[in-house]
């Protein structure tokens, strides 16, 4: 059980180009859901909270209009980075977890965006 | 806010030794502490956790102890597999995680 579907799993596209990501929790409702984004060798750094019906809460430094962030049930969260450029390319992770604290979180399998 | 720091690999050691990979964290409040492990082309697995000091979780013959004296979580097996090479992440929080920088074990022959 606890299973997160992240979808597509790699993107190449072109400077300039809208690409979004899904998160989706297929046995279980996810109330709240996290995005992160790992850079080359380096750990996984959070981006931002979602929240199902509300505003997501983003990490300081992170751009709330070129990461937006969707969370239109409990199922499922998007990532939509706008007009994306090289350095946007990088590899990223959503996860979620059932409500609660101390409830282990799960990770979707990522998505490594590359911008030409 | 949280930080976790842990030894940087690659760890490289022979099957059946002992395994210790270090973490230390700051963090205000009372977070609960995580070893993550990723397998060579698979996605973030929960391996352990520990939600209180003194805690001890354990997974598969890993073992971790919350020593909040400390603020340490290493990460603890006796007799390592080659099935055990992939990548390990200290992670600490209650909803939000804090990420270590990760260590790649690989276990020979």
């Amino acid at each position: 059980g606890a299973v997160v579907s992240q979808h597509p799993s790699r993107v190449i596209c072109k400077s300039g180009t809208s690409v979004k990501i899904e998160c989706r929790s297929l046995d279980f409702q996810a109330t709240t859901m996290f995005w992160y984004r790992q850079f080359p060798k380096q750990s996984l750094m959070l981006m931002a909270t979602s929240n199902e019906g509300s505003k997501a809460t983003y990490e300081q430094g992170v751009e709330k209009d070129k990461f937006l962030i969707n969370h239109a049930s409990l199922t499922l969260s998007t990532l939509t980075v706008t007009s994306a450029h090289p350095e946007d390319s990088s590899f990223y992770i959503c996860s979620a977890s059932l409500a609660g604290e101390d409830q282990p979180q799960h990770f979707g399998d990522g998505t490594r965006l590359s911008i030409l | 806010g949280n930080s976790v720091t842990q030894m940087e690999g690659p760890v490289t050691l022979s099957e059946e030794a002992f395994l210790t990979i270090n973490c230390t964290y700051t963090a205000t409040g009372y977070p609960s502490l995580f070893w993550y492990v990723q397998y060579p082309g698979e996605g973030l697995q929960l391996l352990l956790k520990a939600t209180k000091a003194d805690d001890k979780g354990s997974n598969k013959g890993f073992e971790a102890t919350y020593r909040k004296e400390t603020t340490s979580f290493h990460l603890e097996k006796g007799s390592v597999q080659v099935s055990d090479s992939a990548v390990y992440f200290c992670v600490i929080g209650r909803r939000a995680l804090t990420f270590g920088s990760g260590t790649r074990l690989q276990v020979q022959p």
